[in-house]
This record gives structure tokens, sequence and C-alpha cells, in this order.
């Protein structure tokens, strides 16, 4: 029972074009999100998150998007460098009961020069 | 800045060996976790814990163990290891702010 899904396993973008990876989840007690990405042989980082309570999250590059009412949020990366080249997981979490992460399959992003 | 160091990157051990995988974090976390990456299925939970000799199961615990002894060190035991436990696997602490801090991984190969 996947409570996290990442339907893309790759994507391909052009450097300088927006680079847009979505996240579906199926838990309604979820009421935080995360994104982390990650290079071959290190472990994943931490990029940026999002509480339930807001609908989006600037950080520099980078914004995340949440859409409560269809359990969709998504990451913009503008504009897209090649060192943004990685694999990126999408996680969640729920303030009540366990305090564990629940990840996606993770999308592998290629920014192409 | 949070350490979490995997004591091994890389790991090759024969089928039916018990297996230590070691992790220890320099910051005083209550909650250490241990994952195992996969292609295709993300990251997912084997153990966690929220202190001292507390351990919690997570979403695939068959034929893992897990001890904590100590505040700092989170271990990770496969009891007799099978080539279907040959992955990426990532040990991460947090201190139940979100700010989950990830090792560097063991890539574990059982042959």
């Amino acid at each position: 029972d996947q409570q996290v899904k990442q339907n893309s396993p790759s994507l391909s973008v052009q450097e300088g074009r927006i680079s847009i990876l979505n996240c579906d989840y199926t838990n309604s007690m979820f009421d935080y999100f995360l994104w982390y990405k990650k290079y071959p042989a290190e472990g994943p980082t931490f990029l940026i998150s999002i509480s339930s309570i807001k609908d989006k999250n600037e950080d520099g590059r980078f914004t995340v998007f949440l859409n409560k009412s269809a359990k969709h949020l998504s990451l913009h990366i503008v504009p897209s460098q090649p060192g943004d080249s990685a694999v990126y997981f999408c996680a969640a979490i729920s303030e009540q009961g366990a305090q564990k992460l629940v990840f996606g399959q993770g999308t592998r992003l290629t920014i192409n020069p | 800045d949070v350490k979490v160091t995997q004591s091994s990157r890389y790991l090759v051990k024969r089928t039916g060996e018990k297996v230590f995988l070691e992790c220890v974090q320099d910051m005083d976390h209550e909650n250490m976790f241990w994952y195992r990456q996969d292609p295709g299925l993300g990251l997912r939970l084997i153990y966690f814990s929220y202190d001292v000799k507390m351990k919690e199961k997570g979403d695939i615990p068959e034929g893992y163990s897990v001890s904590r002894e100590k505040k700092e060190r989170f271990s990770l035991i496969l009891e007799s290891a099978s080539t279907n436990q040959t992955s990426m696997y990532l040990c991460a602490s947090g201190s139940g702010d979100y700010g989950y801090t990830f090792g560097s991984g063991t890539r574990l190969t059982v042959v």
C-alpha cells in the first residue's frame, strides 16, 4: 500500500527551463511534506518542506506547492541547473502517532546542457 | 551540522552470515531510523527507535532486528543474510521537528 506516490520514474529537462516534479498521497492524516534530493552513493539531503496549513513554500530556485483537496504536491525548480540532476524523493509525515517519514519511489531528474 | 555516520560504505557478505550495520549520530537526537532503498521502490522503513532500548517495527521488518543501547548508536542486524537483502541501507536521525538527517548509506551485497 503505497501511501506516497511519485508516478514519474524519470524526467529530463533542458538547462534554464523549469523542472516540475509531482507527488500524490493517499493518507489524509499527513500534515507535513518534504522533498529530499539524493546523489548516487550519498544519503538523501533535505531540500524543502511545507506544512499542510500552507499551499506554497519558496526557497530560492525551489518552490513546493500543496493541493490538499487533490492530495497532490509538486516541486518546481527554476531555472534548472546541471547540478540539479539527482533523484528526488517526496516524503510525508503525520504529527499524530509515529513521527516517521513515508517516502515515494523517487524521480530521477536529468538536466541537459 | 548534524552528522550521521554509517560505519561502512560497501559490504559484501555471504548468504547465511550475521551482518551488523552501525549508525552513530552526534546531535543527541531521540529518533533514529533505518531505511533501505531499492530501485522503483523508494525508501522503505525497516525499524525506528524513539529512545534508548526502544524500538518499533517499520514497514518491512522481516529478517531484521535492531539494537539501541546508547542514544547515539542505532544498529541494524541481519540475522541470516539472504540475497534479497542486497540493497542500499540508510540510517537517519531527527529531533522530531522533521529535520531528519541521513547518513551516506551502506551498499550491502549478499552473495
